[in-house]
């Protein structure tokens, strides 16, 4: 399985700030993603982190907002920008292998994030 | 679309007895993988078990089991002589084959009373 940490684990914000969380992966794999988990609320996919080239976004997430960069194969970083009240939520980074995982993502602790 | 419904916001279990949390989802898709993963209070989600569609034997690793019946869509996680490490919030998961989109439902929190 995948060791993955988080960086940092949590944090307290100012409203209009900018956080950029990292995500570290103890071996190179092929998919990287981000998670939003809302309080009380299930995981959203927000974006596929792609190595060498712009992330990949779903509905109703934007580059603008969520700026996400992945120099390697091990690591990812997110940032959240212009925070608001709304934004404060658990952040997650999730890994996939291959096709050898069987479509198993590894998940990290996670960053609780609060915007004030 | 697909969509994963998980009807039991909360759960609650006595020590050593057996619990089953129950998971629906919707899709026109016909290969698919389904989940179960487990997020205790610490925060790291860990998969519990895993069921191929397009396979009709129910999963099972160690106490943890589950009904899969492809027909009505339904997907419930049996928890068998239950532990005070069991306690956590449970998500089920839908993988359409091809993707990597997991559509996650919006878990159950499992209380194990001792």
């Amino acid at each position: 399985s995948a060791v993955i940490s988080q960086k940092p684990s949590r944090d307290i914000c100012q409203r209009g700030t900018s956080l950029t969380i990292q995500c570290q992966v103890d071996s190179q794999v092929t998919m990287m993603f981000w998670y939003r988990q809302q309080p009380g609320q299930s995981l959203t996919l927000i974006a596929t982190a792609n190595q060498g080239s712009e992330a990949t976004y779903e509905s109703g997430f934007v580059i603008d907002k969520f700026p996400i960069s992945r120099p390697n194969l091990t690591f990812s970083t997110l940032t959240v920008s212009n925070m608001s009240p709304e934004d404060s939520s658990i952040y997650l980074c999730s890994v996939e292998y291959d096709i050898l995982s069987y479509n198993e993502q590894f998940f990290g602790p996670g960053t609780r994030l609060t915007v004030l | 679309a697909q969509t994963v419904t998980q009807s039991q916001p909360e759960m609650s279990v006595q020590e050593a007895e057996t619990v089953t949390l129950s998971c629906t989802y919707d899709t026109s898709e016909s290969d698919y993988y389904l989940f179960w993963y487990k997020q205790p209070p610490s925060r790291q989600m860990i998969l519990v078990i895993r069921q191929e569609a397009y396979k009709q034997q129910n999963a099972t690793e160690n106490r943890f089991s589950v009904n899969f019946q492809k027909a009505a869509k339904s997907f419930s996680l049996k928890i068998s002589d239950s532990q005070l490490g069991d306690a956590a919030m449970y998500f089920c998961a839908f993988l359409a084959s091809g993707t990597y989109k997991y559509i996650f439902g919006t878990g159950t929190r499992l209380k194990v009373l001792a």
